[in-house]
């Protein structure tokens, strides 16, 4: 089946730090891949996604390539703030045959950020 | 807005009790999900559905039951069969022929007192 291992946590960094948060995946076929991050006691909201192999996917300054050789998808971002602290979950969608779009998730890894 | 909405925030639930926990979107998404989220730990799937009046258990469907009467709603019932349902429940929705990404609800956090 398919399973997401990612970096675990926690992580704490200074402002302006580089980041990285580690995420590989085992999936049959051509997952999509994603990044989803949740602030406290709220639900999830997607950061990212990358949909084939090479693939990257940004916004707000993260970025994360799709490696199928490495079967990995990785979290980046150059220079993190304060309000970056949150819990970041990697995720994949596969599609067998006869199932719903069903995603599945690491661990998550919560990241802090100090001023 | 399009959205989904899940109602309420808080609930607590009493020893036995059987309580039923809301999901409703607007986004005209054919599938929805429920997932379980414990503290440290990922999500776990509880149920989805593709259509209206169909679904399927997920990875942790023991003591949990859903309905799909109509697109826009799949309400979640935790039966006192479930023997640790203090928990974050989130529901999601998509399409189910188009972009694969998930979009989620602010979630409900039982407790059971």
């Amino acid at each position: 089946g398919n399973s997401v291992t990612q970096m675990e946590g926690p992580v704490t960094l200074s402002e302006e730090a580089f980041l990285t948060i580690n995420c590989t995946y085992t999936a049959t076929g051509y997952p999509s891949l994603f990044w989803y991050v949740q602030y406290p006691g709220e639900g999830l909201q997607l950061l990212l996604k990358a949909t084939k192999a090479d693939d990257k996917g940004s916004n707000k300054g993260f970025e994360a390539t799709y490696r199928k050789e490495t079967t990995s998808f990785h979290l980046e971002k150059g220079s993190v703030q304060v309000s970056d602290s949150a819990v970041y979950f990697c995720a994949l969608s596969g599609n067998p045959s006869g199932s719903a779009r069903q995603l599945t998730f690491g661990s998550g890894t919560q990241l802090t950020v100090l001023p | 807005d399009g959205g989904i909405t899940q109602s309420p925030k808080y609930l607590f639930r009493k020893e036995g009790q059987n309580v039923t926990l809301s999901c409703e979107q607007n986004l005209n998404h054919d599938a929805m999900y429920w997932y379980r989220q414990d503290p440290g730990q990922g999500l776990r799937l509880i149920y989805y559905s593709q259509i209206v009046n169909d679904f399927q258990k997920g990875d942790i469907a023991e003591g949990y039951s859903v309905s799909r009467e109509k697109k826009e709603s799949f309400p979640l019932t935790v039966t006192s069969a479930q023997k640790n349902p203090t928990a974050f429940y989130l529901c999601a929705s998509n399409h189910r022929d188009r972009g694969p990404e998930a979009f989620f609800g602010q979630g409900t956090r039982l407790t059971v007192v």
